[in-house]
């Protein structure tokens, strides 16, 4: 069964002090590893996917890095705005493309 | 549309009434997921369409639950005799695979409580 874990849980920072993220993932085959934001009220807002190990994305003040065994986001410079809770999850393959999803870090930045 | 929509927004019902929740997926997409989103929990996998195939109803906690798609279009989930514990965000979420490889978009989701 595959096995999503966040940390922190929460994550206060002040405006400009720069952060990651942590997932760890326990699957048995890696296919895709997805990042997402969600805003109180409001829908997963996807971010990035992240496919093979050595992988980065960027965008904005936002980078996410894989390796086989976890994934960060790393938060440069973060803005108040960026505050939000932050959900990875995974997909392992299989007939459907469902996710599994973690607990999520919530982000609070503070100006 | 532009992204995925749901209906309702908010929905409050009395223990063991039945609910009908809507989802309308980005239009082209020929996936559909519905996830459930307890209080401090990661969003739970619910139920998988895609096209013209058998549903994956693996992930429906019990034989309350059920949900129907109308060919690549809408979507509704069906709970019938709401319990406290299905209090929870029913999210929905479409997406287009092209070459082994897709992404998908949720939804802004219904927040239910059964009372």
């Amino acid at each position: 069964e595959d096995q999503v874990t966040q940390s922190p849980e929460a994550l206060r920072l002040q405006e400009g002090e720069s952060s990651s993220l942590n997932c760890s993932y326990t699957v048995s085959g890696l296919r895709g590893l997805f990042w997402y934001r969600q805003d109180p009220g409001k829908g997963p807002e996807f971010l990035f996917t992240l496919y093979s190990a050595g992988e980065e994305k960027e965008k904005e003040r936002l980078k996410a890095t894989l390796t086989k065994k976890e994934s960060f986001l790393h938060i440069t410079a973060p803005k108040p705005e960026d505050s939000a809770t932050y959900l990875c999850a995974v997909y392992s393959g299989g007939s459907n493309y469902k996710l599994t999803f973690g607990k999520g870090t919530l982000l609070t930045v503070n100006p | 549309g532009a992204g995925v929509s749901q209906s309702p927004s908010n929905k409050v019902t009395e223990k063991g009434k039945d609910v009908e929740l809507r989802c309308d997926p980005i239009s082209g997409h020929t996936a559909l997921y519905w996830y459930r989103q307890r209080l401090g929990q990661g969003l739970e996998f619910l139920i998988y369409f895609q096209g013209n195939s058998a549903p994956d109803k693996s992930g429906l906690p019990s034989d309350r639950f059920s949900a129907e798609r109308t060919g690549e279009s809408v979507s509704t989930l069906t709970i019938q005799r709401t319990q406290q514990e299905d209090s929870a965000v029913y999210l929905c979420a479409s997406s287009l695979v092209i070459g082994g490889q897709e992404t998908q978009y949720f939804g802004p989701g219904t927040r239910l409580l059964v009372l």
